[in-house]
């Protein structure tokens, strides 16, 4: 079974300054999907970025990029120029199989989240 | 574009109490998930769906029934609630095309 792991329960950053976050995680497949969500006050999921394992560019979404490292199965996401609506539980998430192979459920397992704090 | 709605918000049921939580998509999505979360931790899965009249068990089934008699909702089962149900409750539908899962508003739900 797949695990991620978030090893920073929190962290914080100072506005428009540069924060990273971290996650690993155990798998014996190749071909796979990665997401970070982000979970603000409202407790509403948002999808943040989305890397797939077959790509070995990272993926970006304006300040969000990622840092995916295939071999030591890591999984960082970076914010940049952080803004205090950035402020949120953050969550790594892995999907296990291929794009379309109609036998997996296309689950996400997910970490245990880093609460990031962004000070003014 | 209301996209995955969820009711109610949040409730309290005594020990013993029935409900059904509501879950509905308006995108055409077939795979639908129920996950919850509980405080500290990221979610996990009770059961998924990936079509009318398709349904199975995720990690975490137990206390739980789901039925999918159509495509665009996805209503949770708990009998006979119990106080380790307390947890916030999310719903999701999978888009193909951009491999995501998109999530409802959550219901939190309080067993007391």
């Amino acid at each position: 079974a797949q695990t991620v792991t978030q090893s920073q329960p929190e962290m914080s950053v100072q506005e428009a300054e540069t924060v990273t976050l971290s996650c690993t995680y155990d798998t014996s497949e190749s071909d796979y999907y990665l997401f970070w969500y982000k979970q603000p006050p409202s407790r509403q999921m948002i999808l943040v970025i989305r890397q797939e394992a077959y790509k070995q560019q990272n993926a970006t979404e304006n300040r969000f990029s990622v840092n995916f490292q295939k071999a030591a199965k890591s999984f960082s996401l970076k914010i940049s120029d952080s803004q205090l609506g950035d402020a949120a539980m953050y969550f790594c998430a892995y999907r296990s199989g291929p794009r379309e192979d109609g036998g997996s459920n296309y689950k996400l397992t997910f970490g245990k989240g880093t609460l990031l704090t962004v000070n003014p | 574009n209301a996209g995955v709605t969820q009711t109610p918000k949040f409730r309290i049921l005594k020990i013993g109490q029935s409900m059904t939580l509501q879950c509905t998509q308006d995108m055409n999505h077939n795979y639908m998930y129920w996950y919850r979360q509980d405080p500290g931790m990221g979610l996990k899965l009770i059961y998924y769906s990936v079509g009318a009249g398709i349904t199975d068990k995720g990690e975490v089934p137990n206390g739980y029934n789901v039925s999918r008699s159509t495509t665009e909702d996805f209503p949770l089962r708990l009998e006979l609630a119990a106080p380790s149900q307390t947890s916030v409750y999310f719903c999701a539908s999978r888009d193909r095309v951009w491999e995501t899962q998109y999530f409802g508003p959550g219901t939190r739900l309080l067993v007391l």
